[in-house]
């Protein structure tokens, strides 16, 4: 079975600070990982995806994240908050493509981005 | 740019009665999900659909819910009877053959009485 742990429910950066969200997943097979935004009344937008291609992985909106196998981890990064960045944020794992294949989603995390 | 849709937004009923979500996926993709995301916790599968038939359902999908694509483009679930603790956000999704990428619509806000 699948999992994945996001740390922290919630997270509070200043405006043009660094924004880390922790996510560490489980499976017994090659991952497929994602991050979604979810933002206020709306629906789950795709940020970024880790296919077992390159481990640093490029998204909208300046987001990144790097996949490490030896940590089972895919911290999600943006070097400097915007305001616009407040949401929730959700870290999810499949383990194959090509088929209908459930994603299973952490417990999210809420980004409070202050002055 | 296409994207996912479902109807309506919100919908409000009494328990014990059937409703009917609506979702219109991507129009060339295969693969449809439904998912539910409960207030304030995290978003769980609850079936997967393909070939006009269930790929995988979750302990959640009972006997009180169905789905079905009536028509090659809708894609609906139903909830026979419903129950206080179905109230939720339900979010449909679709993916293509080949992509490994989930599209979410915005989803259905239903509630319970």
């Amino acid at each position: 079975a699948q999992s994945v742990t996001q740390l922290g429910s919630h997270v509070s950066v200043s405006e043009g600070a660094l924004v880390l969200l922790r996510c560490n997943y489980s499976s017994s097979v090659p991952p497929y990982l994602f991050w979604y935004v979810q933002y206020p009344n709306q629906g789950l937008q795709l940020l970024l995806k880790y296919t077992s291609a390159a481990t640093l992985v490029k998204g909208i909106n300046g987001f990144e994240a790097e996949f490490k196998k030896s940590e089972t981890s895919f911290h999600l990064t943006k070097p400097s908050a915007h305001m616009s960045d407040a949401a929730e944020y959700f870290c999810a794992v499949s383990d194959l493509t090509g088929t209908a294949s459930k994603l299973t989603f952490g417990t999210g995390t809420r980004l409070q981005v202050t002055l | 740019e296409p994207e996912v849709t479902q109807t309506p937004s919100h919908q409000v009923t009494q328990m014990g009665q059937e409703v009917i979500l609506r979702c219109v996926p991507i129009s060339n993709h295969l693969y449809f999900y439904w998912y539910r995301q409960i207030l304030g916790q995290k978003v769980e599968f609850l079936v997967s659909f393909y070939n006009n038939e269930i790929s995988e359902k979750s302990e959640i999908f009972d006997d009180q819910f169905s789905v079905e694509r009536p028509d090659g483009s809708n894609f609906t679930l139903k909830i026979r009877s419903t129950k206080l603790e179905d109230s939720a956000m339900y979010f449909c999704a679709s993916q293509g053959l080949g992509g490994e990428t989930q599209y979410f619509g915005p989803g259905t806000r239903l509630l319970v009485l």
